[in-house]
């Protein structure tokens, strides 16, 4: 069956740095990769998407990566600042319909000063 | 959450009653979610609406149903709560179905079943 792996453990790294998030997934054939961040209490935000054939994507401080073959997307935040803390979702089309999506389980990120 | 409103934000219920949670969109968007998150499971799909009156089911679809009889409400209906039905709800809008489409959600309704 299909499975969406994100580290369970939260992410602490120092304001400035680099955070590198990890979305690792089986079983799968996705033609697309989203996204999102999520504050405590609130619901999900979608950030960006990135299509099979494109090996990279940015937006302002933020750049994903999808390799399709290692079966896994790198989400990195550059010059990171405590506002950039939150938990981070990655979502791919559901194995066997066009319409829905999975979520992985999120990796909390912490930026300290 | 822009254009997505959940109500009611916040319930507390008995075991064995009846429940229904809104959601309303001004977005005319031809898709809505419904989802519920818990610890360690994230997010998972509950059922999802394609259109009026055009509803399936989601992963974990056993004690819910829903209605949508009108674009802007989907609504969520718990026939007899139980407690493992405990879980924070939101409410989602795509444009298009897919993944190549973003969802957006709404703020959460915060469910507990005593």
């Amino acid at each position: 069956s299909q499975k969406i792996e994100q580290n369970s453990e939260a992410l602490n790294i120092q304001e400035g740095k680099t955070a590198t998030l990890t979305c690792n997934y089986t079983n799968y054939s996705p033609a697309y990769l989203q996204w999102y961040r999520q504050d405590p209490g609130r619901g999900p935000v979608f950030l960006l998407l990135i299509r099979e054939n494109e090996k990279e994507k940015r937006k302002e401080r933020l750049k994903v990566t999808f390799d399709t073959t290692l079966k896994q997307s790198l989400f990195h935040i550059t010059a990171s600042q405590p506002a950039d803390s939150a938990t981070y979702l990655c979502a791919l089309r559901t194995t066997g319909t066009a319409s829905k999506l999975t979520f992985g389980t999120g990796t909390r990120l912490q930026v300290t000063l | 959450d822009a254009g997505i409103t959940q109500s009611p934000r916040h319930k507390v219920t008995e075991t064995g009653t009846p429940v229904t949670l809104r959601c309303h969109q001004t977005e005319n968007h031809r898709y809505m979610y419904w989802y519920r998150q818990d610890p360690g499971h994230g997010l998972r799909l509950i059922h999802y609406s394609y259109g009026v009156k055009d509803t399936d089911k989601g992963e974990v679809s056993d004690g819910y149903s829903v209605s949508r009889s009108k674009t802007e409400d989907f609504l969520l209906t718990l026939e007899s709560a139980t407690s493992s039905q405990t879980s924070v709800y939101f409410c989602a809008i795509s444009e298009f179905g897919g993944s190549s489409y973003e969802q957006y959600f709404g703020p959460g309704t915060r469910l507990t079943v005593t």
